[in-house]
């Protein structure tokens, strides 16, 4: 069964730094793109951020493009989400995804982690 | 800024049929933008239901499909039935960058 656990979510002050990370189970980590993709409180879904399966190609929303890094550890199974110069409009629950290996949509999903930025 | 569009919200009645649609601003969604589908109930995952404009995954209930409607992309619920009641998303490719349309929330009444 694919499984895709997040962790690392919390409470952080305006400007300050998080790590996410997305442990894999159930498939061969290193064949798929993964995606990381946020929803604000009572707000839609927006995505944040992509990688390849060799880490190769990255692509990043606009809003978080500079702030955010993403990676991946095949050895680990383990996707990141580097979150500096957090905002306030950054709180919102991450997920992560696995990429589809059929198009470019993400077929499963981990339950996700609560990321507040307040002071 | 590239934005995607879909309906805030629509009813339906249980049985019924409803369709959601989903428009870039870039203009007519094709197939070249592989669209997605997404479902998400209260305090749930979004789950995927419709990937490359029309094909279901495995676990998608028959009464879904997906197609292209006058330029937008479509999701079509036919038979519906109460526990379809949820948010829908739509997620298009833009060559590298994805975006998710606002969501339409879908009663079943």
């Amino acid at each position: 069964e694919v499984q895709l656990l997040e962790s690392g979510g919390g409470l952080v002050q305006p400007g300050g730094s998080l790590r996410l990370s997305c442990a894999a189970s159930g498939f061969t980590f290193s064949d798929y793109a993964m995606t990381w993709v946020r929803q604000a409180p009572g707000k839609g879904l927006e995505w944040v951020s992509t990688i390849s399966g060799t880490s190769i190609s990255t692509y990043y929303a606009d809003s978080v493009e500079g702030r955010f890094t993403i990676s991946r550890d095949n050895s680990k199974n383990t996707l990141y989400l580097q979150m500096n110069s957090l905002r306030a409009e950054d709180t919102a629950v991450y997920y992560c995804a696995k990429d589809s290996p059929l198009d470019y949509g993400m077929d499963v999903w981990g339950q996700g982690t609560t990321v507040t930025v307040s002071s | 800024q590239t934005v995607v569009t879909q309906e805030p919200s629509l009813t339906v009645s249980p049985g019924g049929t409803v369709t959601l649609t989903c428009a870039s601003s870039t203009g007519a969604v094709t197939s070249g933008y592989y669209p997605n589908w997404f479902q998400q109930k209260p305090g749930q995952a979004p789950r995927a239901l419709i990937y490359s404009t029309s094909n279901k995954h495995s676990w998608t209930p028959a009464r879904f499909s997906g197609s292209l409607l006058g330029g937008k992309a479509a999701l079509t619920l036919s038979g519906v039935q109460p526990e379809d009641e949820a948010e829908y998303y739509c997620l298009l490719y833009y060559g590298g960058a994805r975006v998710f349309g606002g969501g339409t929330k879908l009663t079943v009444l």
